[in-house]
């Protein structure tokens, strides 16, 4: 069964330390994979995504995530947090079965940073 | 350029009622889906339009409706609305479909909240 996990549903994290959120997805097929970040009474926005190449892909606001097709994850790391990123992130699956684009989510994991 | 844009963003019918939401993809744009956010389902796949084809339905019942328009804009309906509809329900656009474009990644409104009273 294809599916994705965020087993995280809250990770307290004070400013300026790093944080790391999880996803995990099981699929028999190739997979594109995605983080979506979302802010209050907002949409979802893309943070990054992973489609082929490079294992490593990383944001304009300095957050990355590794595929680590092995272990069928997708962490989102970033260093050293701060106030503003504080929001909900999503972490997605496109499986690639020869149907069309649709985002498979997972359930969410808040992030909360504090002083 | 403008976002995806999504009207309206408030609304509240009555049990029973049906509702129309209404979605302006990004220019250019010609993939639309639709999600349904909840706080006890998350983030669901409703539908995927593409040239104004249904290319994808997820497992709603057929009270949920879509269609798309020549100029890649979307609208979804819900009859006979339920309590249980009540939810943020998300656009988003995405260039185009297939193999090669695959995971260009969606682009998605603010969100119209829908609650049903």
């Amino acid at each position: 069964a294809q599916s994705v996990t965020q087993l995280d549903s809250q990770v307290p994290v004070f400013e300026e330390a790093p944080v790391e959120l999880r996803c995990n997805y099981s699929s028999s097929v190739s997979v594109y994979l995605f983080w979506y970040v979302q802010y209050p009474n907002q949409g979802l926005q893309l943070l990054l995504k992973y489609l082929s190449g490079s294992t490593l892909v990383e944001s304009i606001n300095g957050f990355e995530a590794e595929f680590n097709k092995s272990q069928t994850s997708f962490h989102l790391r970033k260093p050293s947090v701060h106030i503003s990123d504080t929001a909900e992130y999503f972490c997605a699956v496109t499986f690639l079965t020869g149907g069309g684009n649709k985002l498979t989510f997972g359930t969410g994991t808040q992030l909360k940073v504090e002083l | 350029k403008a976002g995806v844009t999504q009207t309206p963003r408030y609304l509240i019918k009555t049990r029973g009622q049906q509702v129309t939401l209404s979605c302006s993809p990004i220019s250019g744009h010609r993939s639309v889906s639709w999600y349904q956010q909840t706080p006890g389902q998350g983030l669901q796949f409703l539908f995927e339009y593409f040239s104004e084809t249904q290319r994808n339905k997820g497992n709603f019942p057929g009270r949920f409706s879509g269609r798309q328009f020549s100029n890649s804009r979307s609208e979804m309906n819900v009859s006979t609305l339920e309590l249980g509809d009540s939810a943020l329900y998300l656009c988003a656009s995405s260039l185009a479909m297939g193999q090669g474009r695959r995971g260009y990644g969606y682009t998605f409104g603010s969100g119209t909240r829908l609650t049903v009273v």
